[in-house]
């Protein structure tokens, strides 16, 4: 079946630092694969998303690659904000297996000033 | 406008009762799906409707869990004879694309949640 695997967290960085968040997957058939963000309190809200391979998604700042030889989708941001400190979840969804996403376990990520 | 709406926010049962979970997703929105998170873990799907059809039950734990979306709007989740595993929050989704090509790679909403605590 589908799967998804990110790092553990708690990740800590101070503001203004590099992030990467790492995302791998296992899927049946060709997924699309996101990144959800949940905010303090606040529900699940769509990050960015890529639909084929080598796609780029971007929002906010944050980016990712659809990496289809190694099967990653790794979160990028080149200099975090105490606002990005969040729960972030990779996820995919695929053809191939079950109508819903498939979700990572999430990794928590605090900024600090 | 209007987000996806969970209610009740929280609820507490005990041990055995039944309960019912409501969402109301956004208007002219044909898909909707339930997830189940337990604390610490991603969302886990549970079940998929386009507008009132269920095509995929496929995420749902046991025969104690039951989905209906009448009228192809709100969708009620009903826990039947609940369990000390079923506490989670219980989450909905909805989006504006049905199943077809692509579809499902269509951004989904998510409401609130539904904490569920059973004692």
């Amino acid at each position: 079946g589908d799967s998804v695997t990110q790092m553990e967290g708690p990740v800590t960085l101070s503001e203004e630092a590099f992030l990467t968040i790492n995302c791998t997957y296992t899927a049946t058939g060709y997924p699309s694969l996101f990144w959800y963000v949940q905010y303090p309190g606040e529900g699940l809200q769509l990050l960015l998303k890529a639909t084929k391979a080598d796609d780029k998604g971007s929002n906010k700042g944050f980016e990712a690659t659809y990496r289809k030889e190694t099967t990653s989708f790794h979160l990028e941001k080149g200099s975090v904000q105490v606002s990005d400190s969040a729960v972030y979840f990779c996820a995919l969804i695929s053809g191939g297996g079950a109508d819903g996403l498939t979700f990572g376990k999430g990794t928590h990520l605090i900024i600090q000033p | 406008g209007a987000g996806v709406s969970q209610s009740p926010r929280y609820k507490v049962a005990k041990r055995g009762q039944d309960v019912a979970l409501r969402c109301d997703p956004i208007s002219g929105h044909v898909s909707l799906f339930w997830y189940q998170q337990a604390l610490g873990q991603g969302p886990e799907f549970l079940t998929y409707f386009q507008n009132e059809a269920q095509l995929d039950k496929s995420g749902l734990p046991s025969d104690r869990f039951f989905a209906e979306r009448p009228e192809g709007s709100v969708s009620t989740l009903k826990i039947q004879r609940t369990q000390q595993e079923d506490s989670a929050v219980y989450l909905c989704a909805s989006s504006l694309r049905d199943r077809g090509t692509y579809g499902l790679a269509y951004e989904q909403y998510f409401g609130p949640g539904t904490r569920l605590t059973v004692t």
